[in-house]
């Protein structure tokens, strides 16, 4: 099956931090979604980009997609405690229907 | 906001028995879509549904899976004879006219032991 190998897996950092992270992708993908999973419960949307190249915000978070389509970013500025979690890409492939496609998360943990 | 929801929160079964994930997606939603997540491991599609029928399904959709929504409101997922590889967190998700944009639901966590 298709692969989005997301990057870094982990990340422990200093309240107050910027933080990013990137997803990358052999296939070309109609859109990207960015979702964030706190301990037991579902994934949560947190942006969604459906041009590429398109850059996008959503507060704290700007997310981008790649000109290739095969990669996206997911940015967090000025990190707080409660953006503790998983944060999850996922893409839509061409011609594939609305299969999500999900990468292998990263695990922010953030030091107050 | 309107939201998925998705019942029970947890199942514990035998191996062998058949179980029923329910789901109430976003009520003007109009694809439908199962995912499952292993302990620890990422999100994998399972199936999605659209105008009462099966559109797109993968390899984990086997024969002893089916999805089914038996009124206008909830969309049930069967697993006819579980195994001990099927515990996982069984998650909802449902869209609207952008189909991929998919919003999911807390989940069920399944264990069969």
């Amino acid at each position: 099956g298709q692969q989005l190998n997301q990057s870094p897996q982990s990340m422990f950092i200093q309240e107050g931090e910027d933080v990013s992270m990137n997803c990358t992708s052999s296939s070309i993908f109609n859109t990207w979604l960015w979702y964030k999973q706190d301990p037991g419960e579902g994934p949560v949307l947190l942006i969604a980009l459906y041009k590429a190249g398109e850059l996008t915000s959503n507060g704290r978070l700007t997310a981008q997609f790649g000109i290739t389509r095969k990669d996206s970013f997911l940015n967090i500025s000025a990190s707080i405690p409660s953006d503790v979690g998983i944060y999850f890409c996922a893409g839509q492939l061409v011609n594939a229907g609305n299969m999500l496609t999900f990468g292998g998360g990263t695990r922010l943990m953030v030091k107050p | 906001e309107p939201e998925v929801t998705q019942t029970p929160s947890h199942q514990v079964t035998q191996m062998g028995q058949e179980v029923i994930l329910r789901c109430v997606p976003i009520s003007n939603h109009l694809y439908f879509y199962w995912y499952r997540q292993i302990l620890g491991q990422k999100v994998e599609f399972l199936v999605s549904f659209y105008n009462n029928e099966i559109s797109e399904k993968s390899e984990i959709f086997d024969d002893q899976f089916s999805v089914e929504r038996p009124d206008g409101s909830n969309f049930t997922l069967k697993i006819r004879s579980t195994k001990l590889e099927d515990s996982a967190m069984y998650f909802c998700a449902s869209s609207g006219e952008l189909a991929e944009t998919q919003y999911f639901g807390p989940g069920t966590r399944l264990l069969v032991l």
